[in-house]
């Protein structure tokens, strides 16, 4: 089954706009993370932000954040003050304690387009 | 301080060969994890391996098979190779095993192309 959904293939935003990318997760763990991470046509992911399941507050990285819903199990990224260097892909994953080897699964990605 | 590195950068192998790639991680950390991205989709674990042991294994065929060197660098061999294993290979290190928060740094990758 689907851990990460992205409904999201692709976004236009304008440049200096804020952009939201939605995540839904599935996970019957309660103590799970989630993290966002970039990856440019370079083919690095890049880490963005974590939001630990028990974490009280919205987790917040410079320009990202992250809004967390934990009732919805939806952790969507919020974008402010889009660049152009943020024309990328952008992945959602998750990482369930419960398994041994600590992997992360990954959503099927959103593509993020930024224009001047 | 060098991030992760991947070789090579790109490949192109044919159906039935046999393949090697290779990940050095971050200076310090003692775990590397493998993950296959088939275009369009998004990252799929293949391996961890975390002071020289396999710690985790996805659901990929035994054609698939890693080592991790006292140096902390790792190989993925891929063996009989399918058209169907074209796929950009990135390898994440972590400091220790990855859990809670620790972050995974990934590589750029190498991209294999089968014909």
């Amino acid at each position: 089954a689907q851990k990460i959904t992205q409904t999201q293939p692709g976004m236009f935003v304008q440049e200096k706009e804020a952009v939201t990318l939605d995540c839904t997760y599935d996970t019957s763990d309660p103590s799970y993370g989630l993290f966002w991470y970039k990856q440019p046509s370079s083919g690095e992911m890049i880490f963005l932000i974590y939001q630990g399941s028990y974490d009280q507050q919205n987790a917040t990285e410079g320009r990202y954040s992250l809004n967390f819903q934990k009732a919805r199990k939806s952790a969507n990224l919020v974008i402010s003050a889009s660049q152009l260097g943020d024309s990328a892909m952008y992945f959602c994953a998750m990482r369930e304690p419960g398994s041994n080897d600590y992997k992360l699964s990954f959503g099927a990605g959103t593509t993020v387009t930024v224009r001047a | 301080d060098a991030g992760v590195t991947q070789s090579p950068t790109h490949l192109i192998k044919t159906r039935g060969q046999q393949v090697t790639l290779r990940c050095s991680p971050i200076s310090g950390h003692k775990s590397v994890s493998w993950y296959q991205q088939v275009l369009g989709q998004g990252p799929q674990f293949i391996f961890q391996y975390y002071e020289k042991e396999e710690r985790g294994r996805g659901n990929f065929p035994d054609r698939f098979s890693a080592r991790q060197f006292p140096n902390y660098s790792s190989e993925l061999n891929v063996n009989a190779l399918l058209l169907g294993d074209s796929a950009l290979y990135l390898c994440a290190s972590s400091l220790v095993r990855g859990a809670g928060n620790e972050k995974l740094f990934f590589g750029s990758g190498t991209q294999l192309s089968v014909l």
